[in-house]
């Protein structure tokens, strides 16, 4: 099973200020890797596949990169509705597995 | 508008059976695969378990590997997650989930229900 390791598990941050966040993995995934956010009381919601594509309708001030076992979610400049918890998750092998979270909150 | 709506979520004994429903509109269901994802309260997500399109394949996460059953109905659109020797583990809510077009991230997710087991 491949282990994702979310970092760090919580980051403070003010709005307007830029966000990252990382995502390492136990064994190389190539590029086969997503992000989603989750408010309170809602379900996830799908930000980046393919460890780089914005899924539909993401602000383009969310971008992912990295390959192989590292990962960055960037945010450029947090608005309000940014704060929330965010998820990595890979499909290169079965199990699909996801990271543990971290959780982006206002300073 | 896709719409994923489950149902069937409860109250539990330990070593009991349970089936979820997830009523699937909005996209052709019987051309993608579906799943099922879970969260146990206060907890990240994990998943569980998922189906191919046409049924044929069908794919568990090792803590419920014999334990449940997916499957799916296309005449109703309806997925299915039959959930039996239930442990208080596996309380959580669990999210009906599509896959995007053919590669296994999830577009989009139902408002879940909640599962608990408990005596």
């Amino acid at each position: 099973e491949i282990l994702l390791t979310q970092s760090p598990a919580t980051l403070s941050l003010s709005p307007g200020e830029r966000a990252t966040l990382s995502c390492r993995a136990s064994q190389t995934i190539g590029t086969n890797l997503a992000w989603y956010q989750q408010k309170p009381g809602q379900a996830p919601r799908l930000l980046i596949y393919n460890a780089s594509n914005r899924a539909t309708g993401i602000p383009t001030t969310f971008s992912g990169s990295g390959s192989g076992t590292d990962f960055t979610l960037s945010i450029s400049s947090l608005e309000p509705e940014d704060f929330a918890v965010y998820y990595c998750q890979q499909r290169a092998r079965w199990p699909i597995t996801f990271g543990q979270g971290t959780r982006l909150e206002i300073k | 508008e896709v719409q994923l709506l489950e149902s069937g979520g409860g109250l539990v004994q330990p070593g009991g059976s349970l089936r979820l429903s997830c009523a699937a509109s909005g996209f052709s269901f019987s051309s993608n695969a579906m799943g099922w994802v879970r969260q146990a309260p206060g907890k990240g997500l994990q998943w569980v378990s998922a189906i191919s399109d046409s049924g044929g394949s069908t794919y568990f996460a090792d803590s419920v590997k014999g334990r449940f059953t997916i499957s799916r109905d296309i005449s109703k659109n309806t997925l299915y997650l039959q959930m039996d020797s239930l442990r208080a583990e596996d309380t959580a809510v669990y999210y009906c989930v599509k896959r995007t077009d053919s590669i296994w991230y999830f577009d989009y997710w139902g408002q879940g229900t909640l599962v608990t087991v408990s005596s």
